[in-house]
């Protein structure tokens, strides 16, 4: 069954730093998101892109971070200068075109990023 | 904001009995979905209710969908130990056209054996 995947599982980076974390979305889906989820704590919204541009986003999603589908596969998500309080679980997702962008998400297991 | 809110925060049974979780949100939608995840993994899609149906069932889960009260529940009936994980309902919430799905706080069910 198709799924989404994500890379690394889990980041560990000082302060400062900048971090891309990376997502292969399901090949026929159309609509891709972001979200991050602090432990213990509600899945948040950072960001939905279609047709190669961004579709919504969330007030989290400043001028921080970024992202960007490379090539025909990968999706990514850039922090740049991350802070402690990015400390999080991010879940990638992705829908295809008969669901339109609010139907059925498909999610990636996550990339938890670990900030010291 | 249009997100859902879920209560109980958190519901503990025996397995066997039924669990019932409750959503509300805040403004006009046109799908509600409900979500499950265990812990420290992605979310796994259960099931999507539109706006013009009121009930809807999936093996043993059933929605409904109150759109004049902003609300929605979902019920698990005969739970077992394996649905213990944390439910999420979700609603379309973009107010230009965008797309933009929202997240409930959850419920944490524990069924125990």
């Amino acid at each position: 069954e198709p799924e989404v995947t994500q890379t690394p599982s889990h980041q560990v980076t000082q302060m400062g730093q900048e971090v891309i974390l990376r997502c292969v979305p399901i090949s026929n889906h159309l609509y891709f998101y972001w979200y991050r989820q602090i432990l213990g704590q509600k899945v948040e919204f950072l960001v939905s892109f279609y047709n190669n541009e961004i579709s919504e986003k969330s007030e989290i999603f400043d001028d921080q971070f970024s992202v960007e589908r490379p090539d025909g596969s990968n999706f990514t998500l850039k922090i740049r200068s991350t802070k402690l309080e990015d400390s999080a679980m991010y879940f990638c997702a992705s829908s295809d075109w008969s669901s339109g962008g609010s139907g059925e998400l498909f999610f990636g297991e996550g990339s938890r990023l670990t900030v010291l | 904001s249009q997100q859902g809110e879920e209560d109980p925060q958190a519901l503990s049974i025996q397995e066997g009995e039924n669990a019932t979780m409750n959503c509300s949100y805040k403004t006009s939608i046109n799908n509600l979905q409900w979500y499950r995840q265990n812990s420290g993994r992605g979310l796994v899609h259960l099931i999507l209710i539109r706006s013009n149906e009121r009930e809807k069932h999936s093996g043993r889960l059933r929605v409904t969908l109150d759109t004049s009260k902003k609300s929605s529940s979902l019920l698990i009936t005969a739970s077992r130990a394996a649905d213990t994980a944390s439910y999420f309902c979700a609603t379309d919430a973009s107010d230009t056209g965008g797309f933009k799905t929202i997240f409930g706080a959850g419920t944490r069910l524990f069924v125990k054996a």
